[in-house]
């Protein structure tokens, strides 16, 4: 099966910039989404397509995806900001959906 | 007003069966492919069975292959999910998504509320 690897925690200063990664044996080969969940509620789609932001999604989320890892950028950190964030693929040789371990991202 | 809704949730003792429903609305719902994903409390997100626009593929996790069917009806705008021989491992919060039918790889664009399956004797 696909495993996607992320750290479990990332904390940030408000006002810097967080990075999540998303480590996947050639993950660059595939279209990466990354969502946000914060507590009690569904997630939302933040990055889809490697880059690409859904309208209502600030400039400050960002994404990339190059060789093994996946990258989702925030920039500008507000307490807002502070959730649990996922990567997501389709892994096309099992047609199964496969999402990342998940990250719990701290505003200090 | 464009969205999903589970129902169906509930407790129920081990080995025993549920049927969980999807409804949708505000968009047009028979172009769009429907997924199930769950979370184990405190735990992450973990994909469970899709089905594709018209009902006519279908695919399911290792975990509840053989135990779980997905299926729709496009007249009444909403997708089931039914759960047989529950184990304790499947309880969790159960969520409805779609996804564009345009591509395998289409994102999760929007999800339903949740509904909550308690398994337990």
């Amino acid at each position: 099966s696909y495993v996607l690897t992320q750290p479990p925690s990332v904390s940030v200063v408000p006002g810097w910039t967080a990075r999540i990664t998303c480590g996947g044996n050639d993950i660059g080969t595939k279209s990466v989404q990354w969502y946000q969940q914060k507590p009690g509620q569904a997630p939302v789609l933040v990055i889809y397509y490697d880059s690409d932001r859904p309208s209502g999604i600030p400039e400050r989320f960002s994404g990339s995806n190059s060789g093994n890892t996946a990258t989702l950028t925030i920039s500008r950190v507000e307490a807002g900001d502070e959730a649990d964030y996922y990567c997501q693929v389709w892994h096309s040789n099992s047609d199964h959906y496969v999402f990342g371990t998940g990250t719990e991202v701290t505003v200090l | 007003q464009v969205q999903l809704v589970e129902s169906g949730g509930g407790g129920v003792q081990p080995g025993r069966s549920l049927r969980l429903s999807c409804a949708a609305s505000g968009f047009t719902f028979r172009s769009y492919t429907i997924h199930w994903v769950r979370q184990a409390p405190g735990k992450g997100l973990e994909w469970v069975a899709v089905i594709s626009y018209d009902g006519s593929s279908k695919f399911y996790a290792d975990s509840v292959r053989g135990r779980f069917t997905i299926s729709r009806d496009n007249s009444k705008n909403t997708v089931y999910l039914q759960m047989n021989s529950l184990r304790r491992e499947d309880m969790a919060i159960y969520y409805c998504a779609r996804s564009s039918s345009y591509s395998r790889s289409s994102p999760f664009d929007m999800w339903g509320q949740g509904t909550m399956v308690t398994v337990s004797s």
